[in-house]
């Protein structure tokens, strides 16, 4: 697609319910990246793929986060049990992996996430 | 791992006045540095970036300069307009690595007509 698209914008989650948050990469991204951003804060790296390998999961905050991309495409990230402190804005990210663009991150609008 | 700090958190400015946003890095092994602006509830967008082996970069009304012994750099934004209010963010590539970026806190800007 011509950016990165993710679903849901808004999730209302109440706490102990699982959830789930899609990104859809630009086509042809080699790279994609979670990141979570707290309300006026920079985003934090939660984890990376290259392809659908998961290189680096060293941000996830805890075991109740887990981040997939079985095919190399689209990716969910998942939260399972949720807490109010998971309420935040969840960017994904991708880039071409590779080349002069290799580090240029193209960002999502984000999933806001409430934790009620 | 890396640390990057920026200030000021928040700057108010004249439209048609200039604006200067720093930020300092820890790591001496990054080497990529962009900038990312970010309207309300809207994505971070790239705005323009450096690579350490570059001083300064210009993109019309926009530089960033950047000092490698000082682990410093800069965004200068001349001639502003309303429609650069938005909150700004640097980053930079930590050390050892060359994917995960690093973002500082933000700077909310706000450019007074």
């Amino acid at each position: 697609g011509a950016g990165v698209s993710q679903s849901p914008r808004y999730k209302v989650a109440k706490r102990g319910q699982d959830v789930a948050l899609r990104c859809d990469p630009i086509s042809g991204h080699v790279s994609l990246f979670w990141y979570q951003q707290a309300l006026g804060q920079g985003p934090e790296f939660l984890t990376y793929f290259q392809n659908e390998a998961q290189l680096d999961k060293s941000g996830l905050p805890s075991d109740r986060f887990f981040a997939e991309r079985p095919e190399g495409s689209v990716s969910t990230l998942k939260i399972q049990r949720t807490q109010q402190e998971d309420s935040a804005v969840y960017l994904c990210a991708s880039s071409m992996g590779q080349g002069v663009g290799a580090n240029v991150l193209t960002f999502g609008a984000g999933s806001r996430l409430t934790v009620l | 791992g890396e640390n990057v700090e920026q200030h000021p958190s928040t700057l108010s400015v004249q439209e048609g006045d200039s604006a200067v946003i720093k930020c300092t890095y820890s790591d001496s092994a990054s080497n990529y540095f962009p900038w990312y602006k970010q309207e309300l509830g809207k994505r971070p967008q790239l705005i323009i970036d450096i690579r350490s082996n570059v001083g300064e970069k210009k993109d019309q009304r926009i530089a960033v300069t950047l000092n490698k012994t000082a682990k410093h750099f800069s965004l200068h934004i001349t001639e502003t307009q309303p429609e650069d209010s938005a909150v700004y963010f640097c980053a930079a590539i930590r050390g050892g690595s060359n994917y995960k970026l690093t973002f500082g806190k933000g700077t909310l800007l706000t450019v007074n007509p």
